[in-house]
């Protein structure tokens, strides 16, 4: 059974650079059918879709986020990270890491807190 | 980008009664080369992470209950619970997966009436 783990700090001060780490078991990051993917939620509002990176290393960003973005992939560790600089109080939202089967998002990690404050 | 509307934004349904949530897509998210829509719809419950109901907009997710269904094609689309339990008491969003960046609908808040 696959399962996500997101992890990270709580809180980060706004202008820094927030790094999350989405640790995955149950299936290896390089499957070719796989695409990890990144997705935020600000409490009390809807989803919004961050970015994707493909088993090769491509990647997909969100252009309201993308030139603040990177997503990137460890095959040494099985992980893949997501990486957002320039905070502003607008980025306080749970982060969810998930894997997508043809795109489609079939499993989520729990999600993790991210406040933005100094 | 490619907007997903979803209506109603809440509705309040009876035990056992039918329950019909709709999202419209600002273009067709048919792929006329495998004519396959490129939508999923998940259900969130509070403190948890989305959960698959449907891709390819009819397809139903391993362990979904039947009384779900999804439906539509192009632009516009349907996710109906037939018979309405408790546990169905959730936010479902729509999302499409065509064209990134793949967004997803407002969400549609289900009560229990």
């Amino acid at each position: 059974q696959v399962q996500l783990q997101e992890s990270g700090p709580g809180l980060v001060k706004p202008s820094q650079t927030l790094s999350l780490t989405c640790t995955v078991s149950g299936a290896s990051i390089t499957s070719g059918n796989n695409i990890w993917s990144w997705i935020r939620q600000p409490a009390g509002k809807g989803l919004e879709w961050i970015g994707q990176i493909y088993s090769g290393g491509s990647t997909n960003y969100n252009p309201s986020l993308k030139s603040r973005v990177t997503i990137s992939v460890d095959t040494s560790t099985n992980h893949f990270s997501l990486n957002v600089s320039s905070l502003t109080a607008a980025d306080t939202a749970v982060y969810y890491c998930a894997r997508g089967l043809f795109r489609y998002l079939d499993c989520w990690g729990h999600g993790t807190l991210v406040t933005v404050s100094s | 980008d490619i907007v997903m509307t979803q209506s109603p934004d809440s509705l309040a349904v009876s035990l056992g009664e039918r329950a019909t949530i709709n999202c419209k897509s600002s273009q067709s998210i048919l792929y006329s080369s495998n004519n396959k829509n490129y939508l999923a719809w998940y259900q969130q419950k509070p403190g948890q992470p989305p959960k698959l109901l449907f891709y390819w907009a009819s397809t139903r997710q391993s362990g979904v209950p039947d009384r779900f269904s999804g439906s539509g094609s192009a632009t516009d689309f349907t996710l109906t619970i037939s018979s309405l339990q408790a546990e169905d008491a959730a936010v479902y969003y729509c999302q499409q997966y065509l064209a990134a960046p793949y967004t997803f609908g407002q969400g549609t808040m289900l009560e229990i009436k």
